[in-house]
């Protein structure tokens, strides 16, 4: 069955710290790939998204994301993480054959950033 | 700015009332969606509809059941509110598969 792993629950940074939340999925051929963001109490926002082509993506916030076929991971990134950052991070991932309309979600990275 | 708006933030229900929930998208996506999330599962689909008119049963719909009378609004409605239906509620919608956008959600509380 397609599946998402975020393989950490909760991490704690330090501001200015770098960040790397990780992400695998279970598919057979290359999906497209999805990172969103929630901040407390809200709904999630995207933060960026890989359907092809160059395999490290940007996206907002600082944030990037490189998509490792090999690996089946797509593993997000940001250099220098602020208080701001603190949130929670969904990988989702939608099959690209088929009509399949639905996104697979992981169970999110809750993250928190000391001062 | 596009936008996909839920009725409500905040809400609480007595047990045994039905609930209405209400989600609005203006992109005239074709697919929406509503999820709901609890501590430690996730995002956890309940329906989604991908046209007017059509349903179609997420991974818990039991309990709930959907409305899609227009393509810019899908309802979410509790037949008969529980307390082990407090949670949060997400609407989403999207065009194709290229990602979706949501609403800032709605925390429902039934007591």
């Amino acid at each position: 069955a397609q599946s998402v792993t975020q393989p950490d629950i909760h991490i704690t940074v330090s501001e200015g710290a770098s960040l790397e939340l990780r992400c695998n999925y279970s598919y057979g051929a290359t999906p497209y790939l999805f990172w969103y963001v929630q901040s407390p109490g809200q709904g999630l926002q995207l933060l960026l998204k890989y359907f092809s082509g160059d395999t490290l993506v940007q996206g907002i916030k600082g944030f990037e994301a490189e998509f490792k076929r090999s690996q089946s991971s797509f593993n997000l990134r940001k250099p220098s993480v602020h208080w701001s950052d603190a949130a929670e991070y969904f990988c989702a991932v939608a099959p690209n054959a088929g009509n399949n309309r639905k996104l697979i979600w992981g169970l999110g990275t809750s993250l928190a950033v000391n001062p | 700015d596009v936008k996909v708006t839920q009725s409500s933030r905040y809400l609480v229900k007595r047990t045994g009332e039905k609930v209405f929930l209400e989600c609005v998208q203006d992109m005239d996506h074709e697919n929406m969606f509503w999820y709901r999330q609890d501590p430690g599962l996730g995002l956890r689909l309940i329906y989604f509809s991908y046209d007017v008119k059509m349903k179609e049963k997420g991974d818990i719909p039991e309990g709930y059941s959907v409305s899609r009378e227009k393509k810019e609004r899908f309802s979410l409605i509790l037949e008969s509110a529980s307390t082990n239906q407090t949670s949060m509620y997400l609407c989403a919608s999207s065009f194709s598969r290229y990602g979706y956008t949501f609403g800032s959600g709605t925390r429902l509380t039934v007591v």
